[in-house]
């Protein structure tokens, strides 16, 4: 079974600082690799995705995340922290189990930005 | 535009009693999903359904039961709730969970938080 490894369960940066949020995976074949942020009291909504072509992935909000195969990771950054993006960040990847896609998330990383 | 919609948002409960969580999504997705989410742990899958009848087991499914008695609705039933199906629980639902067909990308309700006393 695969797995997602979110390093750091807290980040705390100053608003207009760098944000780099870490994920790495297990996966014996390419997998298809997403990025969904909860604020709070709300449910996830999708932030990026990875499925093919360009390792690098723009997704809404300013974030990226680039896939390294390599390295088995794809972390998220963000060039210039807002106060509005703190919230909980959960990396995910898919699972082909009996057929079907499922999502493995990792357990999370709550992002904190102070002024 | 509604997309996944669970009730009830918030319900306490005590030891041993019973009830049931509904999701209803208004996009036509084949597959839907409840999720539960604890402190420290992410989301773990509960039980999923790939079609309106179908159902199978996640990653933790004691202690519950489903049903998906219609495309658009995916039921989550306690009989007995413990204090350890405290939680807050999350229904998503996807266009396809086929290998090579789709992304697997799933679209999430807003959460039933559920206290067992």
């Amino acid at each position: 079974a695969q797995s997602v490894t979110q390093l750091g369960s807290h980040v705390s940066v100053s608003e207009g600082a760098l944000v780099l949020l870490r994920c790495n995976y297990s996966s014996s074949v390419p997998p298809y690799l997403f990025w969904y942020v909860q604020y709070p009291n709300q449910g996830l909504q999708l932030l990026l995705k990875y499925t093919t072509g360009a390792t690098l992935v723009k997704g809404i909000n300013g974030f990226e995340a680039e896939f390294k195969k390599s390295e088995t990771s794809f972390h998220l950054t963000k060039p210039s922290a807002h106060m509005s993006d703190a919230a909980e960040y959960f990396c995910a990847v898919s699972e082909v189990s009996g057929g079907y896609n499922k999502l493995i998330f990792g357990a999370g990383t709550r992002l904190a930005v102070h002024p | 535009n509604a997309g996944v919609t669970q009730t009830p948002k918030f319900r306490v409960l005590k030891t041993g009693q019973s009830m049931t969580l509904l999701c209803a999504q208004d996009m036509n997705h084949e597959y839907m999903y409840w999720y539960r989410q604890d402190p420290g742990m992410g989301l773990r899958l509960i039980h999923y359904s790939v079609g309106e009848g179908t159902t199978a087991k996640g990653e933790v499914p004691d202690g519950y039961n489903v049903s998906r008695l219609k495309k658009q609705n995916f039921l989550l039933g306690l009989e007995s709730a413990a204090p350890s199906q405290t939680s807050v629980y999350f229904c998503a639902s996807s266009y396809s969970g086929l290998a090579g067909a789709g992304t697997g990308e799933l679209f999430f309700g807003e959460g039933s938080r559920l206290t067992v006393l």
